[in-house]
C-alpha cells in the first residue's frame, strides 16, 4: 500500500500570495493532521481533520485554512504569504482521531516565500 | 519553558557507541512518540509508548509517566543510523478535544565510521 503522499514536494511563492497543499492519507485511514516545520525547529500542529470535520487547532493565524474531502484527502491553505511560512509542511495521517492512533507522516512540502 | 525538552540537541559518536537519547515533558500525556527524520524531512515513526518499555531491533525505548521522562537508546550505532530523532507527546486536553502532537526540537545524531 501507498504511503502518506503530499503534493506538490517544493514551492516557491511571493509574500501576499496564496497557497494550496495536498495530502492524501494512506487506504482506510479517516484523520489527517498538518505540521508546520521551521528550520531547526520541531513540528508545530496546525489542524486536525477527521470525517471531513476539524477536531482540532493550533496556534496559527487565521490566514491558515484546511479542508478534508469525501475520500479523505485533504488541503492546506495559506492565504496572504510572510516570509516567515517558509517551512516544510507535514501532513500525518491516522485511522481514526485521538492519541491512541499512530500517526503517519508524509515525505512534506517545503514552501520557501520570497 | 518547552512542553518537551530533549538532550543533548547534538551528538556525535562512533560506530558500535550505546546511544542515549532523553526526553523529559511538563504536561500530562496519553502517549509518547519517538520519531526519525533524515535529511529532505521525512518522518519516520519508530515507537509509540504510553507505559514501560518497548524494543524493535537494536531501538529501545522506555518511559516513566511519574518522572514524566523517556529515553530511546540505540545499541551498536552504525553510521545509517544518523538522523534527526525526535520526542513527541500526545498532549491530555480537557475536553478531549484533538490537540495534534507536541514535538521536541529534535536530537541531531551522527554516528562516524
Amino acid at each position: 500500500d501507498a504511503g502518506v503522499t503530499q503534493s506538490p514536494t517544493h514551492l516557491i511563492k511571493t509574500r501576499g500570495q496564496h497557497v494550496t497543499l495536498r495530502c492524501s492519507p494512506i487506504s482506510g485511514h479517516k484523520s489527517v493532521s498538518w505540521y508546520q516545520q521551521v528550520l531547526g525547529q520541531g513540528p508545530q500542529f496546525i489542524f486536525q481533520y477527521y470525517e471531513k470535520e476539524e477536531r482540532g487547532r493550533g496556534n496559527f493565524p487565521d490566514r491558515f485554512s484546511a479542508r478534508q474531502f469525501p475520500n479523505y484527502s485533504s488541503e492546506l491553505n495559506v492565504n496572504a504569504l510572510l516570509l516567515g511560512d517558509s517551512a516544510l509542511y507535514l501532513c500525518a495521517s491516522s485511522p481514526g482521531s485521538g492519541p491512541i492512533w499512530e500517526q503517519y507522516f508524509g515525505p512534506g512540502t517545503r514552501l520557501t516565500v520570497t | 519553558k518547552n512542553e518537551v525538552e530533549q538532550s543533548p540537541q547534538n551528538l556525535t559518536a562512533q560506530e558500535g557507541e550505546f546511544i542515549t537519547i532523553n526526553c523529559s515533558y511538563s504536561v500530562g500525556i496519553s502517549a509518547l512518540h519517538w520519531l526519525q527524520q533524515h535529511p529532505g524531512g521525512g518522518i519516520v515513526s519508530l515507537f509509540m509508548l504510553s507505559s514501560g518499555k518497548k524494543k524493535h531491533g537494536r531501538l529501545i525505548a522506555t518511559i516513566n509517566i511519574q518522572e514524566k521522562h523517556s529515553s530511546l537508546h540505540i545499541t551498536a550505532s552504525h553510521p545509517r543510523d544518523s538522523a534527526v530523532y525526535i520526542c513527541a507527546v500526545s498532549p491530555l486536553r480537557a475536553g478531549g478535544g484533538a490537540d495534534g502532537l507536541t514535538f521536541g526540537k529534535g536530537t541531531h545524531l551522527i554516528i562516524q565510521p
